[in-house]
């Protein structure tokens, strides 16, 4: 079964460092999501990108959070200077279509532990 | 209001035991409607999609109620292994997620 791989498994970063998250999002799927999950809360919309560019993103989504899909099969989330409170689960997911009742494939998630 | 409301639980039944959960969504202009099930520091992983027309996939049941707003997830005959937060999931602009029920099947 196809699957959405992230990478790494755990980070560990120090306050304000800068810090990317890595997807690769199942091969023939358009869109592309980011989601987070903080210990024991529910799971936080962040983005969602299509066609290169991003089509919607939350209040989470400040100017700290960027995302790209460089080369056609990665896409990235990068924090450029992290705090204590961006320390969660973070989520790449992927689906084939947009509107439709096409769930999403989530990866297994990037722990991220800001210190 | 919350877009997805959720029972948070925690439900604890007895194997064999059938249990329903609710979900409730604010937005009635939403679109498409799921469950997701998601194990202790897993990722959340597509259960079932919910159809209007109400459907099942073995021991699950969904059913959807646009006029109230709801839909609902029924596990007949619990496994030890249904153990699980079960997410209700409703399409909008974007996929929005309700804070999940905590479910424990006991032997």
């Amino acid at each position: 079964e196809p699957e959405v791989t992230q990478t790494p498994s755990h980070q560990v970063t120090q306050m304000g460092q800068e810090v990317i998250l890595r997807c690769v999002p199942i091969s023939n799927h358009l869109y592309f999501y980011w989601y987070r999950q903080i210990l024991g809360q529910k799971v936080e919309f962040l983005v969602s990108f299509y066609n290169n560019e991003i089509s919607e993103k939350s209040e989470i989504f400040d100017d700290q959070f960027s995302v790209e899909r460089p080369d056609g099969s990665n896409f990235t989330l990068k924090i450029r200077s992290t705090k204590l409170e961006d320390s969660a689960m973070y989520f790449c997911a992927s689906r084939f279509g947009g509107r439709s009742n096409y769930g999403y494939t989530f990866g297994s998630g990037t722990r991220l532990t800001v210190v | 209001r919350k877009e997805v409301e959720q029972d948070p639980g925690p439900f604890n039944v007895p194997e064999g035991a059938t249990v329903a959960f609710n979900c409730t969504y604010s937005n009635s202009a939403s679109q498409s409607f799921f469950w997701y099930r998601q194990d202790c520091r897993k990722e959340p992983k597509l259960l079932m999609s919910v159809y209007s027309s109400g459907n099942e996939d073995g021991r699950f049941t969904a059913q959807l109620n646009r006029a109230s707003q709801y839909i609902s997830l029924l596990i007949r005959d619990s496994k030890l292994s249904d153990s699980a937060t079960y997410l209700c999931v409703v399409n909008g602009n974007q996929f929005y997620f309700g804070t999940g029920t905590s479910l424990t099947v006991i032997p």
